[in-house]
């Protein structure tokens, strides 16, 4: 099956940029979605597509997809980004949809 | 606004059965295929099925296939998640979502499932 790796922490200070990386078996090949989930709360989507991002999503967050890595970039961090960020692809081969194993980012 | 409210879980034991319900509003509920989408305590998330939007075609994990039946009806607006001999690693808040094009947007709220003795 496809597995998508995420390193599990990320710091980073505010106003300073975070970078999130989501490693898969020639990912580029495939369209990568990003969720952010704070405590308690439910998924939102904050990029798709590898770098679009929906309607309501500061400019701040952006992706880039290529090769085995894609990675979501948060510039000008800021305290409310603090969250567990998941991607996700939809994978062909098994006709399931895949997360991955998600990374907390922490506002120091 | 689009909106999804999950429903009926609880706590049940090892073995059992529980039936989830996903409400929708504020669009189209017919034109979408839908997904439930599960999230252990203190873990990540796990995508569990998958039903298009004339029920024609589903999908499952293999964690829960066989287990795990999912099933809609447009009429209502409503999703369902029939779950059967439940295990202890079921335990989990459960999220219906509406798909666009291979992703997940938006998300219910969460129904929380305990199986436990």
């Amino acid at each position: 099956s496809y597995v998508l790796t995420q390193p599990p922490s990320v710091s980073v200070a505010p106003g300073q940029t975070a970078r999130i990386t989501c490693g898969g078996n020639n990912i580029g090949s495939k369209s990568v979605h990003w969720y952010q989930q704070k405590p308690g709360q439910a998924p939102v989507l904050v990029v798709y597509d590898d770098s679009d991002r929906p309607s309501g999503i500061p400019e701040r967050f952006s992706g880039s997809n290529s090769g085995n890595t894609a990675t979501l970039t948060i510039s000008r961090v800021e305290a409310g980004d603090e969250a567990d960020y998941y991607c996700q692809v939809w994978d062909s081969s098994s006709d399931h949809y895949v997360f991955g194993t998600g990374t907390k980012v922490t506002v120091l | 606004e689009v909106q999804l409210v999950e429903s009926g879980g609880g706590l049940v034991q090892p073995g059992g059965s529980l039936r989830l319900s996903c409400a929708a509003s504020g669009f189209t509920f017919s034109s979408y295929s839908m997904n439930w989408v599960r999230q252990a305590p203190g873990k990540g998330l796990e995508w569990v099925s998958y039903i298009s939007s004339s029920s024609s075609t589903i999908y499952y994990a293999d964690s829960v296939k066989g287990r795990f039946t999912i099933s809609r009806d447009n009429a209502k607006n409503s999703l369902y998640l029939q779950m059967n001999s439940l295990r202890a690693e079921d335990t989990a808040v459960y999220y219906c979502a509406r798909e666009i094009t291979i992703l997940f947007d938006p998300w219910g709220q969460g129904t929380l499932v305990t199986v436990s003795s």
